[in-house]
């Protein structure tokens, strides 16, 4: 089975453009989780997802960020105008239920704002 | 806020020594997982622990859960220069929903 897949792997963008970050999250898993990692910071979560529902925004931004886990494809995390303290490693990870809450993380996009 | 201090937070040994790693918090935890992180990749899950008091054993890796859900330890028999990585402990808190609380990380280094 094909685990958790994040693209693009690395990301690179100039102050103010907009990053958006995919997740597909492992087959028969219907629960989403983004975080964030900060250079020399632990892993920080940001937004749980299910299909078409947002279900905790506790960690994410006021502003700039967004989530969406759509009935069709894959989760995206947005963040548009981007600035530096935006460079961070995003991992994405999925459950099969709120139940079973084990996270299988995916290898991370690398966000660098130049 | 739920916190999860793990120490120590680097440790370097040579190849065969013993090493325990600790992850402690004031907080309950309906779970506690461990992950091994490599440079460049995410969070590669080792074991999940639910019950208090509960020990799991993974080849020479044995996963201790406190008796009160507040605590683990991580305990590695003669390390090996492939166990070299950075070890995470993460709670699921009993009310913070999903979401884990992650520790800051053990960056283990075993020189052969």
């Amino acid at each position: 089975n094909a685990g958790v897949m994040q693209n693009p792997r690395h990301l690179v963008r100039r102050r103010g453009q907009e990053a958006r970050l995919r997740c597909s999250p492992m087959k028969g898993h219907s629960h989403v989780y983004w975080y964030r990692q900060l250079p020399e910071e632990g892993l920080k979560f940001m937004v749980y997802l299910q299909k078409e529902n947002i279900i905790d925004e506790s960690g994410m931004p006021k502003e700039r960020f967004s989530a969406e886990f759509p009935k069709e494809g894959p989760s995206i995390l947005r963040i548009q105008q981007v600035v530096r303290g935006d460079s961070a490693a995003y991992f994405c990870a999925s459950s099969p239920s709120r139940a079973e809450n084990i996270q299988y993380f995916g290898a991370g996009t690398r966000l660098s704002v130049l | 806020t739920q916190l999860l201090e793990q120490s120590p937070q680097f440790l370097s040994i040579q190849e065969g020594e013993n090493l325990t790693v600790y992850c402690n918090s004031s907080s309950v935890f309906s779970s506690l997982q461990w992950y091994r992180q490599e440079p460049g990749e995410g969070p590669v899950l080792l074991v999940t622990v639910v019950t208090g008091g509960e020990v799991k054993k993974l080849k020479r890796l044995t996963f201790q859960f406190g008796d009160a859900r507040k605590d683990s330890s991580l305990h590695i028999t003669a390390a090996q220069p492939g166990d070299t990585g950075l070890y995470l402990c993460a709670g699921d808190g009993e009310t913070s929903g999903s979401r884990l609380t992650f520790g800051e990380g053990t960056q283990l280094t075993v020189n052969p």
